[in-house]
């Protein structure tokens, strides 16, 4: 039972290089999330997709793009890194309702140079 | 900014002691309400949820909201070296029929043999 794959577990880019970060959940839910996590700072919601076709900005979306590419996928794009990218990034997905639980991928330590 | 407050840490208790987290929101039509434990390097897996006013057990565990004062607390009961862990608030600003979680920053707590 796999629940949240992510896809790498660890990075390093060059400043102004890109990357896609991968995503997919095998629960059937509807929506899916990508925070980042920085000491001090907690988790910050980037994006989320409520459901399929649909995605939204959250707290911090600058610098970053999604793609919804079906009810499993989700995905994440860095279009040109930046060290202020440099954060733990984790997917979330949960099923649909305000009492719905977050489920945590394991996790992509990305640094950028 | 809707804001989830948790109390500065770092927490330390002595095995077998009481641990009590705190965490306020500034939102008063948010619903749902959960604590979150990560270990270090890991990613955040649900321990509690928790939905209308008073107390809510499980094992060791008791979450208690006061939706009134807006704050939910976390209780560890007879408390284990393997507890020690950030613990992170989080609560639901649901727009709609979506799930939407804001984090506090976190408290780290430990748990001194």
């Amino acid at each position: 039972n796999a629940g949240v794959t992510q896809t790498p577990k660890f990075q390093v880019l060059k400043t102004g290089q890109s990357m896609t970060l991968q995503c997919a959940q095998d629960m059937n839910h509807n929506s899916m999330y990508w925070y980042r996590q920085d000491p001090g700072m907690g988790l910050r919601l980037i994006y989320y997709s409520a459901s399929e076709g649909t995605t939204d900005k959250g707290e911090v979306p600058n610098g970053y793009n999604v793609s919804r590419l079906n009810k499993r996928e989700f995905s994440l794009r860095l279009e040109s890194a930046a060290p202020s990218q440099t954060s733990v990034y984790f997917c979330a997905s949960s099923s649909q309702g305000p009492n719905s639980p977050l489920h945590f991928g394991n996790g992509t330590r990305l640094t950028v140079t | 900014q809707k804001e989830v407050e948790q109390n500065s840490g770092p927490l330390s208790v002595p095995e077998g002691a009481i641990a009590s987290l705190n965490c306020t929101y500034s939102d008063r039509g948010s619903q749902s309400f959960f604590w979150y434990r990560q270990y270090s390097g890991k990613s955040p897996e649900l321990i509690m949820s928790i939905y209308s006013n008073g107390d809510k057990e499980d094992g060791r565990f008791t979450a208690q909201l006061n939706k009134a004062s807006q704050y939910v607390s976390l209780l560890i009961r007879d408390s284990q070296p393997s507890d020690s862990a950030t613990y992170l608030c989080a609560v639901n600003q649901a727009s709609g029929a979506n799930s939407k979680l804001t984090f506090g920053k976190g408290i780290t707590l430990s748990v001194r043999p």
